[in-house]
């Protein structure tokens, strides 16, 4: 079983689209989180979800907007596609509590061309 | 949020004992000491974390110093499956905030 899984893995795109990268977690952790990791493999924070409400948003262009339906989904969707926005995202997941250690997914590869 | 400092890179030679050093002077008292890895190509991956003493798990042994400020993962007996980032991170148990994750420490394992 897939703790933290998103969707889709690989995504190849054009400059000006819309996408959405999708994730669930299956632990019933209460907080959410998307990293975005760029070429140069640093991994950044840009959101995070607790129990459905926003409470980090780092500096992220507004064509970035996460959508959180409920506890176990945080969606993220991208608006006019740049070809900065080429990395990977990582969902995750933590529970407060014994550490609060963070669970990740296994990446969504973004490449806009 | 504590920032934590780490080496760029290590070498270890594989089936010996390898020690991941992590410096964190500003860490705060309810911060607890994590360490993640991420294999290529890969999502990272709890390894351990502690508040104050020492861990140990299947995976790993964290030894925390006596202030807190420093910190370090041991691999008993590195194998080439151990080649990875390594990122030492503090986390609050109190509350869903931010973790900063550093450079890391890309570990080298030499068969």
């Amino acid at each position: 079983d897939t703790a933290v899984s998103q969707t889709p893995k690989y995504l190849v795109t054009q400059m000006g689209n819309d996408k959405s990268i999708k994730c669930e977690q299956n632990l019933g952790h209460d907080t959410m989180y998307w990293y975005k990791q760029d070429s140069k493999k640093f991994l950044k924070i840009m959101f995070s979800y607790n129990n459905k409400e926003l409470i980090i948003n780092e500096t992220v262009p507004n064509r970035f907007s996460p959508k959180s339906p409920d506890k176990a989904h945080l969606n993220l969707h991208i608006n006019s596609l740049e070809l900065g926005d080429s990395a990977v995202y990582f969902c995750a997941s933590s529970h407060r509590g014994s550490g609060n250690t963070i669970y990740f997914g296994e990446g969504s590869w973004l490449t806009v061309v | 949020d504590a920032k934590t400092t780490q080496p760029n890179s290590m070498e270890s030679n594989e089936e010996e004992p390898v020690h991941l050093p992590c410096n964190h002077s500003t860490i705060s008292g309810t911060d607890y000491i994590h360490w993640y890895r991420q294999l290529p190509s890969q999502g990272p991956e709890y390894v351990i974390h502690g508040l104050t003493s020492n861990v140990n798990n299947r995976m790993a042994s964290l030894a925390i110093a006596e202030d807190r400020k420093s910190s370090t993962l041991i691999l008993h007996r590195a194998t080439l499956r151990d080649a990875a980032v390594y990122y030492c991170i503090l986390r609050d148990d109190t509350n869903a905030g931010k973790s900063t994750f550093g450079d890391g420490t890309t570990l080298t394992v030499k068969p």
